[in-house]
């Protein structure tokens, strides 16, 4: 189990193109959750799901996001349009068992340029 | 709502110096407190947890005592090491659980040799 692992770890992109951010979690368990860190927001969450199904998407910025999970082992966060104030870490997150630790990826870095 | 506060860093310190990082949080029912470690270009790792209050949650010599009265799970070690030098999150779960944490900004602890 190689744990949450996320692609691409960096991502340099021009205003106005679109973003797709992936997230491997750890199998078999029901969480998934994506965090986007800032220096001046710290760590937002922005959208959880559960079994697959997105259970509160309260902290997605705009319409520009969109996240979709189409099986458990699977997961991406697109933006689209992308603009310079997205440029932040994207973290991807699962838990390990039913109420257990976080097990965070190593992020992707976005800059949009 | 359910909020952390946390000390403003940055907090730099001397080898083998004592550390406080103040953590208070405001929550609806009874929240799972944590400490969560952000090492440099890498994702966030569980350092220590407390489920009710009074619990002692500890790792790695890091302590933090869940103080129910004073809202507070305050993060201290005896005796800090360089390599200790990392991003410090305070967090809570309502659910009692990994599920939806909410963080704090983040304090950034550097230790010089």
């Amino acid at each position: 189990d190689a744990g949450v692992i996320q692609s691409p770890r960096h991502e340099v992109t021009e205003m106005g193109q679109e973003v797709t951010l992936r997230c491997k979690p750890i199998s078999g368990h029901d969480y998934l959750f994506w965090y986007r860190q800032t220096m001046m927001r710290g760590l937002e969450l922005l959208i959880y799901f559960n079994n697959n199904v997105p259970i509160d998407d309260s902290g997605m910025p705009e319409d520009r996001f969109s996240a979709k999970m189409p099986n458990a082992s699977f997961s991406t966060l697109k933006i689209q349009p992308s603009e310079p104030r997205d440029s932040a870490v994207y973290f991807c997150a699962a838990p390990r068992t039913v109420g257990g630790e976080l097990f965070f990826g190593e992020g992707s870095r976005l800059t949009v340029l | 709502g359910n909020s952390v506060t946390q000390m403003e860093g940055p907090v730099t310190l001397s080898e083998e110096a004592f550390l406080t990082i103040n953590c208070t949080y405001t929550a609806t029912g009874y929240p799972s407190l944590f400490w969560y470690v952000q090492y440099p270009g890498e994702g966030l790792q569980l350092l220590l947890k407390a489920t009710k209050a009074d619990d002692k949650g500890s790792n790695k010599g890091f302590e933090a005592t869940y103080r129910k009265e004073t809202t507070s799970f305050h993060l201290e070690k005896g005796s800090v090491q360089v390599s200790d030098s990392a991003v410090y999150f305070c967090a809570l779960s309502i659910q009692g659980g990994s599920e939806k944490l909410v963080f704090g900004k983040g304090t950034k602890l550097t230790v010089n040799p």
